[in-house]
Formats: C-alpha cells, structure tokens, sequence
C-alpha cells in the first residue's frame, strides 16, 4: 500500500518551459512535504520542502503547491533548464513518523530538452 | 569537505554471502539511516539509528543488519537471508531526530548478486 504515489513515471519538457511533478498521498496525519532530486549513480539531494500549515513555498525557479483536501502536492520548475534533468522524488512525514521516517514516492524522471 | 561517504561504489557477491557496506559521515549528526532503492520504487527505509549503540529497524529489515558503535559510522550487513539483494543503497544523516530535519544522502552503492 503506497501512502506516497508519483503516478507520472516520466516527464518531458522543452527548455524554457514550465515543468510540473505531482505527487499524491493517503495519510492524512502527513504533515511535511520534501521533493529530492536524484542524479544517476549519486544520492538524492534536497530540493524544496512545505509545512502542511502553508500552501506554496517558492525558492528560486522551484515552487511547491500543497493542497491538503485533496492530499496533492505538485513542484513547478520555471524555467526549466537541461541541467535540471534528474529523477525527483517526493517524501512526506507526520505525526506517526517517529522522527525522520519519510515515506517517499517512487519518482519521476524529468528529461528538460534543449 | 563535510559529507557521507558510502563504500563500495560497486559490488558484487555471490548467493550465500554475507556482505557489508560502508557508511560514514563527518558532518556530526546523531541521525544516520539506510534506504533501498529499486527500479520504479521509492526509497524504503531498512534502519534507522537516533544515537550510538541504538537502532530500529523500518520497514524492511528482514535480512539486514547494522551496527552504531561509533557516532561517524553506521555499516550494513547485507545478509544470505535476504532474499532479493540486488538493489541500490542509500546511506542518509540528519541534525537529529525530527520530522522536519532535511536528510543528507551518500552516493550509494550497487549491489548485485550473481
């Protein structure tokens, strides 16, 4: 039972424009969002995260959206760039996460063409 | 340069042998953690460690061991009576214990069982 879903396996997205990663979850007691990207052969690297009491958090070219009644969260990359091709991963913990126990989703490969 | 180092990069055993990975970080965090990464998969956590000398398994320790003998250092013995081995390892440190603590990644190791 997969509490944290990435239904897209892959993404595609022409160099320049906005790219969309989503990420769904089932556990409600989730209250903190992570997105990792992943460069082959390397490990995850933090990317962005947000608190369940806000519903966007911006950094740079990097925007996650929460939407708690629907249990979705997306991460826009505009603009995108070719150096922004690597596997994103979206985690999620809560209250019955003892400690840092993310429970993450299965990813997503963005491929940004230049 | 403050990091984790994972060891080996690479390797490979046979069916029925013991095998440990390395995992060491100097970045003086009390969290340490061991993930697993598949194809199509999330990362799912094998142990977890909070402090020397204490551990918990997650999710999957079935056929794992590990040891915390020493704040840097958390190896994982990859036992024969894991069943299905051949993965990527993730080794992670945090500041502390926390649900909201961002997780640093080691490179990995790919193991493969032949």
């Amino acid at each position: 039972d997969q509490q944290v879903k990435q239904n897209s396996p892959s993404l595609s997205v022409q160099e320049g424009r906005i790219s969309i990663l989503n990420c769904d979850y089932t556990n409600s007691m989730f209250d903190y969002f992570l997105w990792y990207k992943k460069y082959p052969a390397e490990g995850p690297t933090f990317l962005i995260s947000i608190s369940s009491i806000k519903d966007k958090n911006e950094d740079g070219r990097f925007t996650v959206f929460l939407n708690k009644s629907a249990k979705h969260l997306s991460l826009h990359i505009v603009p995108s760039q070719p150096g922004d091709s690597a596997v994103y991963f979206c985690a999620a913990s809560g209250a019955d996460n003892a400690g840092n126990m993310l429970t993450f989703g299965g990813g997503t490969r963005l491929m940004v063409k230049p | 340069d403050g990091g984790i180092t994972q060891s080996p990069k690479y390797l490979f055993r046979k069916e029925g042998q013991n095998v440990t990975l390395s995992c060491e970080q100097n970045l003086n965090h009390d969290a340490m953690y061991w993930y697993r990464q598949d194809p199509g998969q999330g990362l799912r956590l094998i142990y977890y460690s909070q402090i020397v000398n204490d551990f918990q398994k997650g999710d999957i320790a079935e056929g794992y061991s590990v040891s915390r003998e020493k704040k840097e250092s958390f190896p994982l013995t990859v036992t024969s009576a894991q069943k299905n081995p051949t993965a990527f390892y993730l080794c992670a440190s945090s500041i502390a214990l926390s649900n909201t603590g961002e997780l640093f990644f080691g490179e990995g190791s790919r193991l493969t069982v032949l």
